[in-house]
């Protein structure tokens, strides 16, 4: 069965404190990888997308298949950061012929204190 | 400038009264997806469309329902709904592994 771990339901640090969010995952084949970010009465958005390894408002996530982790970090983390933080691997669709499917981890809260 | 968008963003319904949430898309995207995400928790698919071709996810209830008459519009059709459906209702729109892009959501609340 397809599964996605966050382990940290919250997450604490200071403005221009590394911040690092977990995650890891358990799936069959070779999932596209994804971090979805939603702020404070925002819509779910696209914070990070393996495939295209570009870094966004600071953030990158380095996959290590070995561990099935995709974790995802900031060196210097911003009060405007303070968001809920998702984690969703996506099956299927490859080749933009068919559709992906996404599943979500439990999301993590992230709270930077000025 | 909104890609995906859903109406009403406030829907309050009696117990067992019939329901439907709309979407609608500026994208042209081919799937259109319905999420419910309940309060602390993720969002959980439970279908989407492939153009016409509707796919239900083999744990989602049959008090759900779909309509995509077209391109740009999907519906959410809840037949009778209970005090558990309570929910944020999300749309999102897609291309096979493409980004996912999120409408604002539809908050239920059954009465």
């Amino acid at each position: 069965a397809q599964r996605v771990t966050q382990p940290e339901k919250l997450l604490s640090v200071f403005k221009g404190a590394p911040v690092e969010l977990k995650c890891n995952y358990s799936y069959s084949g070779s999932p596209e990888l994804f971090w979805y970010v939603q702020y404070s009465r925002q819509r779910l958005q696209l914070l990070l997308r393996h495939i295209s390894r570009e870094s966004i408002k600071g953030f990158t996530a380095d996959l290590n298949k070995g561990e099935t982790s995709f974790h995802l970090k900031k060196p210097f983390a911003q009060e405007e950061d303070s968001a809920m933080y998702y984690c969703a691997p996506c099956s299927g669709g490859a080749g933009g012929t068919s559709y992906g499917k996404l599943t979500f981890g439990q999301g993590t809260i992230l709270t930077v204190h000025p | 400038d909104a890609m995906v968008i859903q109406n009403p963003r406030y829907q309050v319904t009696q117990f067992g009264k019939p329901v439907t949430l709309s979407c609608s898309q500026t994208l042209n995207h081919n799937v259109m997806y319905w999420y419910q995400q309940k309060s602390s928790q993720a969002p959980k698919l439970l279908f989407h469309y492939y153009d016409k071709d509707f796919n239900n996810e083999a744990d989602t209830p049959d008090n759900f329902q779909s309509r995509r008459p077209n391109t740009s519009f999907c519906f959410l059709d809840i037949r009778s709904p209970g005090l558990g459906d309570a929910a944020m209702y999300l749309c999102a729109t897609g291309r096979g592994r493409e980004t996912q892009y999120f409408g604002p959501g539809t908050r239920l609340l059954v009465l």
